[in-house]
């Protein structure tokens, strides 16, 4: 099956850093890449679409600034929390897909984010 | 706006027994895809099971199936002989990533 991994799993930085995480399409070109927050106990959230080649597709509320994403290739996405606040502590989750939103989407493991 | 509802919060069935999750939904699309998907402890999110909204025929994956009412705009996912490795959260989700508040699931021993 279509594998997707995220790195780091776990990170822990300091108020006011930058905090970069990485999801990777280990065995298959993904056209689409999506991120999630995830709050303890609630669902996941979309921040945004990411497409090859082009300017990720942030929802409604989620500041394109802070969170930047770049999607550089086919099976590399990447998520960078800037200036990261305790608020921004959460678990991420990203997904990718071979064609489009309409197809199935195959998650990474994700990766919780502590700030202090 | 399109939503996704999930009403039930919290269930629990005995090891072997049947189960049904409900879900419902909003959209003013006319060709649409629905999914169910499973989160155990680990947070690793799992797909369970699809269902294309032009289709009638509901989807079926061994002992996952769904009972999709598209004119409710209902998508019930039903697990068979539920084992103890089905606990987990279970998300229902339009295709435009838009997911439920999940339900989570404990099968009993």
């Amino acid at each position: 099956g279509a594998v997707v991994s995220q790195h780091p799993s776990r990170v822990i930085c300091k108020s006011g850093t930058s905090v970069k995480i990485e999801c990777r399409s280990l065995d298959f070109q993904a056209t689409t890449m999506f991120w999630y927050r995830q709050f303890p106990k609630q669902s996941l959230m979309l921040m945004a679409t990411s497409n090859e080649g082009s300017k990720a597709t942030y929802e409604q509320g989620v500041e394109k600034d802070k969170f930047l994403i770049n999607h550089a290739s086919l099976t590399l996405s990447t998520l960078t929390v800037t200036s990261a606040h305790p608020e921004d502590s959460s678990f991420y989750i990203c997904s990718a897909s071979v064609r489009a939103r309409t197809d199935t989407q195959y998650f990474g493991p994700g990766t919780r984010l502590t700030v202090l | 706006a399109q939503t996704v509802t999930q009403s039930q919060p919290e269930m629990s069935v005995q090891e072997a027994e049947t189960v049904t999750l409900s879900c419902t939904y909003d959209t003013s699309e006319n060709n649409y895809y629905l999914f169910w998907y499973k989160q155990p402890p680990s947070r690793q999110m799992i797909l369970v099971i699809r269902q294309e909204a032009y289709k009638q025929q509901n989807a079926t994956e061994n002992r996952f199936s769904v009972n999709f009412q598209k004119a409710a705009k209902s998508f019930s996912l039903k697990i068979s002989d539920s084992q103890l490795g089905d606990t987990a959260m279970y998300f229902c989700a339009l295709n435009d990533m838009r997911f439920g508040a999940g339900t989570r699931l404990t099968v009993k021993p």
